[in-house]
């Protein structure tokens, strides 16, 4: 199985400020996602990026895949109390079976 | 509501004793998911299920087991239940695989005592 590391793993800004998370690996996904989980809740996905290099935005975040299909980026401009929650990414493995980083805790003060 | 059912949410038993938990998948989904998630250890992939086949099976224990029925609900069995067993089960769904996203349960919160 292949491992995806994200980073931070916990993130506390005030609302207004931008951050970006990362996740990283060695091996190379047919595709990357992301998701958002808030407790009590299972995680909901934001956004499938496939070609290398693609860059897709969703209102406020931008998602980039990287070049060699091995890792993503995820920006957020302007953080708003209501992106509070934990962002996950997930590589698919050939097969469609879904590897998931540890998250990243993000907290937006307001 | 996300389209896929799982229950019950909330269950606590003694170690030693064994649990089922239940998924009916969003209408139309194929195939199911199972994955574990504890604080240490995140989300874990446990098994998936094609149209009632096995497809891929992760880090699952010998003690754990699972079916697809042909009307594609999935049971999760669980036996011989340790402390460390006690986390979030997810069960999730998608069309075919896992290209399109999956569509994740509320979750069965298991505490084993």
């Amino acid at each position: 199985t292949q491992l995806l590391e994200q980073s931070p793993q916990f993130l506390s800004i005030q609302e207004g400020e931008n951050l970006t998370v990362y996740c990283n690996s060695s091996s190379v996904f047919s595709s990357l996602q992301w998701y958002r989980q808030e407790p009590g809740e299972g995680p909901v996905l934001l956004v499938t990026v496939v070609t290398g290099g693609e860059v897709k935005k969703l209102k406020r975040l931008t998602f980039q895949f990287g070049d060699a299909r091995k890792d993503s980026s995820l920006h957020i401009t302007a953080a708003q109390p209501g992106d509070t929650g934990l962002y996950l990414c997930a590589g698919e493995e050939y097969g469609n079976k879904l590897v998931f980083g540890a998250g990243t805790i993000l907290r937006v003060k307001s | 509501d996300s389209g896929v059912t799982q229950t019950p949410k909330h269950l606590i038993t003694a170690t030693g004793q064994r649990v089922t938990l239940r998924c009916s998948p969003r209408s139309g989904d194929l195939s199911v998911y199972w994955y574990q998630q504890s604080l240490d250890q995140g989300l874990q992939f446990l098994i998936q299920y094609y149209n009632g086949e096995e497809r891929a099976k992760g880090n699952i224990l010998e003690r754990f087991s699972a079916q697809q029925f042909p009307d594609l609900h999935s049971e999760l069995n669980l036996s011989s239940l340790e402390l460390g067993d006690s986390a979030l089960y997810f069960c999730a769904s998608s069309v075919t695989g896992g290209a399109e996203g999956y569509t994740f349960g509320s979750g069965t919160r298991l505490t084993v005592v």
